[in-house]
């Protein structure tokens, strides 16, 4: 049974472009939420998808976008990149529609985003 | 806002000691649920165990325990017997059920800790 995938594993953008990045949930859970860790840091919660509606959202600016489709995959979109956007970036999904501590969270390996 | 603080950057020790990391955390909620979660050099959280703020029972999962004092906003994880696939980064992460607005955050987590064990 395949986890949470990501795609792709590692990219590298100059400041100013965009980049989009790609999660396919595990089987059977239907709600995907984004994380950033930057290096020596934990993970920051950006968004959460159920319902392909953004439904909670972190102290993120609006240059970070997302999407979730019919399939209840789901894409991060980051526009007008800044340096400090440089981080991994972790998706993970969970099943029973909005988060909570009662369910389990699947984390994928994460996207490596390097910006120069 | 809840904050998670991890006060050890780094721990090292033996294969087959025992190990205790360090969590605090603040909240003004009543309803919540912690975490332990390891991050291989793979890269991918894995959780380890959780806790319900409700249950007074610490939880356990096998070599994996932890030290729940609601009143002090302490959350340890104790690793029996470790092993050197134990080592990894291991992050202690809240959830809280908000009240005003509902919904919640997402996880919220400390900066981490690097557990080495040594051969």
């Amino acid at each position: 049974d395949a986890g949470v995938t990501q795609s792709p594993t590692h990219l590298i953008k100059t400041r100013g472009q965009q980049v989009t990045l790609r999660c396919s949930p595990k089987s059977g859970h239907d709600t995907v939420s984004w994380y950033q860790q930057a290096l020596g840091q934990g993970p920051q919660f950006i968004f959460q998808y159920y319902e392909e509606e953004e439904r909670q959202r972190g102290n993120f600016p609006d240059r970070f976008s997302g999407h979730q489709f019919p399939n209840y995959s789901s894409e991060l979109n980051v526009n007008a990149l800044l340096l400090g956007d440089s981080a991994l970036y972790l998706c993970a999904s969970s099943s029973g529609g909005l988060y909570s501590g009662a369910n389990v969270l699947t984390f994928g390996a994460g996207s490596r985003l390097t910006v120069l | 806002a809840q904050t998670v603080t991890q006060s050890q950057p780094e721990m090292s020790v033996q294969e087959a000691e025992t190990v205790t990391l360090s969590c605090t955390y603040d909240t003004s909620e009543s309803n919540y649920y912690l975490f332990w979660y390891k991050q291989p050099p793979s890269r991918q959280m894995i959780l380890v165990i959780r806790q319900e703020a409700y249950k007074q029972q610490n939880a356990t999962e096998n070599r994996f325990s932890v030290n729940f004092q609601k009143a002090a906003k302490s959350f340890s994880l104790k690793i029996s017997d470790s092993q050197l696939g134990d080592t990894a980064m291991y992050f202690c992460a809240f959830w809280g059920e908000a009240y005003s607005g509902g919904g919640a955050d997402g996880l919220t987590f400390g900066k981490g800790t690097h557990l080495i064990i040594q051969p």
